[in-house]
């Protein structure tokens, strides 16, 4: 199985910082690589999908980068409604399997 | 719009069974994967497995091969996945999810609001 590891765990931020998150791939995914925001008590959303394109209705504060191993989701922004978990995705091969995610806290 | 609905939050005792639906809408169906994913109290998303229900077959985690059976029913637009046997550690909220293309392995653009399954003697 493709393991994923996302850093960091958590971090703590302000309104208006620039946030980025790394995850990297334990082999090539091309770029099968998929970011998702998960606030508490909700499903997940999808943010990026295909490493760098965005979810249609998704604020362009987001964005994705990254190929093979190593991906980057980054927040050029942060607003108030951004704080939540955000979970990477590989979707190279099943199983399909996800990091274990970041939580984005206020600072 | 794509819409998916589940049912509702399930209690069951150690050793039987549940079965959770997922009704879909707005999509279509047929041309369109359907993922169930688990989420354990306070843990991350784990995928148990996948239907492209033009196909009628289904793609396992082997973490849930033995135990899990999802099928879909082009009829009435709705998925469904079962788990025997069911275990204390089965507690958590599942989810189905949309993969817009055939593929088991795919992006997820659309999930359900979740189903809570508890277990509990």
């Amino acid at each position: 199985d493709i393991q994923m590891t996302q850093s960091p765990s958590s971090l703590s931020a302000s309104v208006g910082d620039r946030v980025t998150i790394s995850c990297r791939a334990s082999q090539s995914i091309n770029s099968f690589l998929n970011w998702y925001q998960q606030k508490s008590g909700k499903a997940p959303k999808l943010l990026i999908y295909a490493a760098s394109s965005l979810h249609r209705g998704v604020p362009s504060r987001f964005s994705g980068s990254g190929s093979g191993t190593d991906f980057t989701l980054t927040i050029s922004s942060l607003q108030p409604e951004d704080f939540a978990t955000y979970y990477c995705q590989q979707s190279h091969s099943t199983p399909q399997t996800f990091g274990r995610g970041t939580k984005v806290e206020i600072k | 719009q794509v819409y998916l609905v589940q049912s509702g939050a399930e209690v069951k005792k150690p050793g039987s069974s549940v079965r959770v639906s997922c009704k879909a809408s707005g999509g279509t169906f047929s041309s369109e994967t359907i993922s169930w994913v688990r989420q354990a109290p306070g843990q991350g998303l784990e995928w148990m497995g996948s239907i492209i229900p033009i196909f009628t077959t289904a793609k396992y985690s082997q973490n849930f091969q033995d135990r899990v059976m999802i099928t879909a029913d082009e009829s009435t637009t709705t998925a469904y996945m079962e788990i025997t046997s069911l275990r204390f550690e089965d507690t958590a909220v599942y989810y189905c999810a949309r993969g817009p293309q055939r593929e088991y392995s795919s992006w997820l653009d659309y999930w359900g609001q979740g189903t809570l399954v508890t277990v509990s003697s």
